[in-house]
């Protein structure tokens, strides 16, 4: 099955710009999709696909796809962004199986 | 309003069976996959399988597969998580989400969480 390695944690001063990459093979292939955890809290889809927000999702929150690697970027970071961030694709075998990446804790200075 | 409403935190003892559920409402419930995802303690998240309630198809991670089973009640709109024979290493939070399939595959609903303790 594939991998999907992210870094365990970054940090950003308040109103400045983080970006989270994810890594795997079969990025290469498939988009990403991208979750935020608060603690205590069930994960949120914040990005999904090329760079689509849900609705409700703040427009600071971008992703992009580069050969097997995505990233999801935060532009003016606030306070309410700290939280744990995972990312998600379909497996590179092409059934319907899916993998989360290791998680990357954002803290917010 | 689409959800999805998890059944409540359980506590049981090694050996005993357990199956959890997670009712969908606000969406045909047999149009979409349902996936399941544990998190262990302090862990990170861990995608486990998802079934296609309209079929009753069903995939597992290799990491999963023999030790779960994951199946669907159409007639309930309910998705379930079952254990024959729970492990202490079972504990952990575990959250059932819509997968929403396309162009881009994402899972956009997600359960509120089912709390699994397995303590003797």
């Amino acid at each position: 099955s594939s991998e999907l390695t992210q870094d365990p944690a970054v940090s950003v001063a308040l109103g400045q710009t983080v970006r989270i990459t994810c890594q795997g093979d079969s990025l290469r292939s498939y988009y990403a999709s991208w979750y935020q955890q608060k603690p205590g809290q069930a994960p949120i889809l914040v990005i999904y696909g090329e760079n689509n927000r849900p609705s409700g999702i703040p427009d600071r929150f971008s992703g992009s796809r580069s050969g097997n690697t995505a990233s999801l970027t935060i532009t003016g970071a606030q306070a309410e962004d700290e939280a744990d961030y995972y990312c998600n694709s379909r497996d590179s075998s092409g059934n319907p199986l899916y993998v989360f990446g290791t998680g990357t804790k954002v803290t917010v200075l | 309003e689409v959800q999805l409403v998890q059944s409540g935190a359980e506590v049981k003892k090694p050996g005993e069976s357990l199956k959890i559920s997670c009712k969908a409402s606000g969406y045909s419930f047999t149009s979409y996959w349902i996936g399941w995802v544990r998190q262990m303690p302090g862990k990170g998240l861990e995608w486990m399988g998802i079934i296609y309630p309209g079929d009753s198809d069903t995939r597992y991670s290799p990491s999963f597969q023999g030790q779960v089973t994951i199946s669907a009640d159409k007639s309930i709109s309910s998705a379930y998580l079952h254990w024959s024979s729970l492990k202490a290493s079972d504990t952990a939070m575990f959250y059932c989400a819509r997968l929403s399939r396309g162009v881009n595959d994402a899972f956009d609903i997600w359960g509120q969480g089912t709390m699994v303790t397995v303590s003797s």
